[in-house]
């Protein structure tokens, strides 16, 4: 699992509140990711980052923000929680060509 | 917008029967990537095909690539109830794109005991 970690694991929130899911590497790999996993779409990237402090948009970066502070975190935030925003949450490291994923985070808006 | 393709979107065989699954996309890459999903867990890297490379093979499973055509296929051999899972292509185009992949919808394998 190239030793990645998610929390929390599951969270159930209500509409209009803010979340923040966290992502841990402890490998100091450069390149993270966050992707959301929904029923007919496959994955959809939402934002990575590419060292301390840069990162970029994805494909659905709407309603969420991005911070890497440091290299072993990158915490994704719903700055105002909406029902479409239900959906598991992954994050990744790149290590050698390829991608490493966490474990998921779902998430429940209700 | 998905990159990747799969095809088909679900496939249901034997034990012992082969499986093959098909990836088109739509640009140029620089390497295309297979991943599997058991249910409820995330990706996991299978192998990796790099845009120069036309056959690889890695245990049971064996990819071929078709820049030409962009499409892709990922043949696995003798299968095992165990290779139930969710298969998604991916494809890479390089450093230019910060090795973003992007990913097909996917192909769900049921492998029946």
């Amino acid at each position: 699992d190239a030793g990645i970690t998610q929390s929390p694991r599951h969270k159930v929130t209500e509409t209009g509140t803010p979340v923040t899911l966290r992502c841990h590497q402890t490998e100091n790999h450069r390149y993270m990711y966050w992707y959301r996993q929904d029923p007919g779409h496959g994955l959809r990237l939402i934002h990575y980052s590419y060292g301390v402090k840069d990162t970029d948009k994805g494909e659905v970066s709407d309603g969420y923000s991005v911070s890497r502070s440091k290299t072993e975190d990158f915490l994704l935030t719903l700055e105002s929680a909406t029902s479409s925003q239900t959906s598991v949450y992954f994050c990744a490291i790149r290590a050698t060509d390829t991608q490493y994923f966490g474990p998921g985070t779902r998430l429940t808006v209700l | 917008s998905q990159q990747g393709e799969e095809d088909p979107q679900a496939l249901s065989i034997q034990e012992g029967e082969n499986a093959t699954m098909n990836c088109s996309y739509k640009t140029s890459i620089n390497n295309l990537q297979w991943y599997r999903q058991n249910s409820g867990r995330g990706l996991v890297h299978l192998i990796l095909i790099r845009s120069n490379e036309r056959e690889k093979h890695s245990g049971r499973l064996r990819v071929t690539l078709d820049t030409s055509k962009k499409s892709s296929s990922l043949l696995i051999t003798a299968s095992r109830a165990a290779d139930t899972a969710s298969y998604f292509c991916a494809t890479d185009r390089g450093g230019g794109s910060n090795y973003k992949l992007t990913f097909g919808k996917g192909t769900l394998l049921t492998v029946n005991p």
